[in-house]
């Protein structure tokens, strides 16, 4: 079956510093990829999303390339806030209906101002 | 709109016991989705209706676990008898139906099991 990997948290930074969670991917389809985030207190809300290979994603400052050779789909910002703190959520959509997500484990990002 | 709204937020279950959680999806959504949300295994599918009609039911959670849609603006998730190692939260979301992977998560309810 599908399944996402990710950096495994937490993840520990100071604002202003650069972020990288990883994220690689198994599957035998050719998915949609997505970062989703998750504030305290709430659900999860999507960030953004990449339909086709070698296409960049983006939102808030936060971005990631789809790279179907090494099956990664990393997710990076070159500054980070205090505000940016979240869990973050790697995932693909099922090529038949990609409303049917599978996520990875989640990675906890913690900033200190 | 109204978002996503999920009921109760919290529940506290002895251990074989029979508990139900509540969902109410986006007004006009046909897609439902109940994820199971741990620290360790992350979000896992549990459930995907659309348009009412079951179309995964999560094989691994087949067996305590039934998620139902008695029409189509409310789900409810019966975990039948609970065991302490289904504590964690769960997630209701849903969409239009349309092939977005844009979903829209309610906020959860945790349970646990003693």
């Amino acid at each position: 079956g599908d399944s996402v990997t990710q950096t495994e948290g937490p993840v520990t930074l100071s604002e202003g510093t650069s972020l990288t969670v990883n994220c690689s991917y198994e599957t035998k389809q050719y998915p949609t990829l997505f970062w989703y985030v998750q504030y305290p207190g709430e659900g999860p809300q999507l960030l953004f999303k990449v339909p086709k290979a070698n296409e960049k994603g983006s939102n808030r400052g936060f971005e990631a390339t789809y790279n179907k050779e090494a099956t990664s789909f990393h997710l990076q910002k070159a500054s980070v806030q205090e505000s940016d703190s979240a869990v973050y959520y790697c995932a693909l959509g099922d090529t038949g209906s990609f409303n049917k997500l599978t996520f990875g484990a989640g990675t906890r990002l913690a900033v200190c101002p | 709109d109204a978002g996503v709204t999920q009921t109760p937020r919290h529940e506290v279950a002895e251990k074989g016991q029979t508990i139900i959680l509540k969902c109410e999806p986006v007004s006009g959504h046909n897609d439902l989705f109940w994820y199971r949300q741990t620290k360790i295994q992350g979000l896992e599918l549990l459930s995907y209706f659309r348009s009412k009609s079951l179309m995964e039911d999560g094989g691994a959670f087949k067996d305590r676990f039934k998620a139902e849609m008695l029409n189509s603006s409310f789900s409810t998730l019966k975990i039948q008898p609970t065991e302490p190692k289904d504590s964690a939260v769960y997630l209701c979301a849903s969409n239009w139906g349309v092939n977005t992977g844009q979903l829209y998560f309610g906020e959860g309810s945790k349970l646990t099991v003693l």
